[in-house]
């Protein structure tokens, strides 16, 4: 299993500014993956981030909105740019265990943003 | 039409009763189903896992799933106040790097 520790666990920031949330892992993972939980929707896939390559980014998501770093294979951020209250959501990182024909994805505690 | 149908609930049901959950799917292709357990201000955490058609049984937990029909159910038995999550179904393709598509998680409540 991996344990994943992200932040910050919650903020609330002004419309215009941006907010970087961090993810760290306690082992090496080749994928790192960012995933918005709006209220009432399903958790929907932004990016998948890739150590030493640029992120890939799902449809309706852009890396001038949501720029992604992935420096090493324990650590990634995602940062909200430009924020508008559209954005106020739940944040959640998460690394997948690929070991035989049994991937599970294991999730952070989630960063809880509000944009006023 | 979504590729993952779940209805959000919210499902309140008394201590000791036998909750069903259920997921539909438009995509044959997916073949690996999970249900996911979200408490509040917690991350999801795979609950359980399986593949293929037919009932796998962890404790209190069945998951089922109907490949013909495209549908997938985790029942939970002598459910309990701990209970009290969102549950999530997901599922995917293959195994790794195709990504998950999740349901929009039902809120279950169990009353003591």
């Amino acid at each position: 299993s991996a344990v994943i520790s992200q932040k910050p666990s919650r903020d609330i920031c002004q419309r215009g500014t941006s907010l970087t949330i961090q993810c760290q892992v306690d082992s090496q993972v080749t994928m790192m993956f960012w995933y918005r939980q709006q209220p009432g929707q399903s958790l929907t896939l932004i990016a998948t981030a890739n150590q030493g390559s640029e992120a890939t980014y799902e449809s309706g998501f852009v890396i001038d909105k949501f720029p992604i770093s992935r420096p090493n294979l324990t650590f990634s951020t995602l940062t909200v740019s430009n924020m508008s209250p559209e954005d106020s959501s739940i944040y959640l990182c998460s690394v997948e265990d690929g070991r035989g024909g049994n991937t599970e994805a294991f999730f952070g505690q989630g960063t809880r943003l509000t944009v006023v | 039409q979504k590729e993952v149908e779940q209805d959000p609930g919210p499902l309140s049901v008394p201590e000791g009763a036998i909750v069903s959950l259920n997921c539909t799917y438009s995509n044959s292709a997916f073949q690996y189903f999970m249900w996911y357990r979200q408490y509040s201000r917690k991350g999801p955490e795979l609950l359980m896992y399986t593949y293929s058609s037919g009932n796998k049984e962890d404790g209190r937990f069945t998951a089922q799933v109907d490949k013909s029909s495209k549908y997938i159910s985790l029942f939970i038995r002598d459910s309990q106040p701990s209970d009290s999550a969102t549950y999530l179904c997901a599922m995917r393709s293959y195994s790794g790097n195709t990504p998950l598509v999740f349901g929009k998680g039902t809120r279950l409540s169990v009353i003591a």
